[in-house]
């Protein structure tokens, strides 16, 4: 059972416009998220995270979007850069009961120069 | 400062053999999980010790324990293994304090079981 799923495996994007990265998760009782970045032969760095009191939050050129009601949330790279082609990871918790993070399978993004 | 690290990069071990896997936190963590990531899947949470406890436990055999040492760094082993016991294995630090803490990870052990 996937409790946390991103759709798209891969997504190409031209350098400089945007990318969205989505993710969708089923257990309501999730009220972390994160994002993180992996470049090949290295770990997940972390990227940004948002929990369930906000619907946004900011850093930089990434802002993570969280649509508690469906069960979604987004990243946003403006603008993409080539350095940005990784994969991405999103994660999701349960802030109490639980120190398990449940991550899913990934999205491998291009930014093309 | 000193990210994660872990020991060895790679191994290569054949089927019913034992591994360990080793892990030191970052600096000023205290808490370390352990992650199996198959290709292709996300991190799979195996679990995760605090104060030289196994806090949790994934959905993972008996054949992998794990241990915390008193300066924090961590052991995963793996015992009989199992030619799909062959992933990367990641250890992960973060520290307890609050709701919300982020794990840092560290590069992982590429393990090939043959």
């Amino acid at each position: 059972d996937q409790q946390v799923k991103q759709n798209s495996p891969s997504l190409s994007v031209q350098e400089g416009r945007i990318s969205i990265l989505n993710c969708d998760y089923t257990n309501s009782m999730f009220d972390y998220f994160l994002w993180y970045k992996k470049y090949p032969a290295e770990g997940p760095t972390f990227l940004i995270s948002i929990s369930s009191i906000k619907d946004k939050n900011e850093d930089g050129r990434f802002t993570v979007f969280l649509n508690k009601s469906a069960k979604h949330l987004s990243l946003h790279i403006v603008p993409s850069q080539p350095g940005d082609s990784a994969v991405y990871f999103c994660a999701a918790k349960a802030t109490s009961g639980t120190y398990k993070y449940i991550f899913g399978t990934g999205t491998r993004l291009k930014v093309l120069a | 400062d000193a990210g994660v690290t872990q020991s060895p990069t790679h191994l290569i071990k054949t089927r019913g053999q034992q591994v360990t896997l080793r892990c030191s936190p970052k600096s000023g963590h205290d808490t370390v999980s352990w992650y199996q990531q198959a290709l292709g899947q996300g991190p799979q949470f195996i679990f995760q010790y605090y104060e030289e406890e196994e806090r949790q436990r994934g959905n993972f055999p008996d054949r992998f324990s794990g241990h915390q040492f008193p300066n924090y760094s961590s052991e995963l082993n793996v015992n009989a293994l199992l030619l799909g016991d062959s992933a990367l294995y990641l250890c992960a630090s973060s520290f307890p304090q609050g709701r919300y803490n982020e794990q840092f990870f560290g590069p992982g052990t590429r393990l090939t079981v043959l």
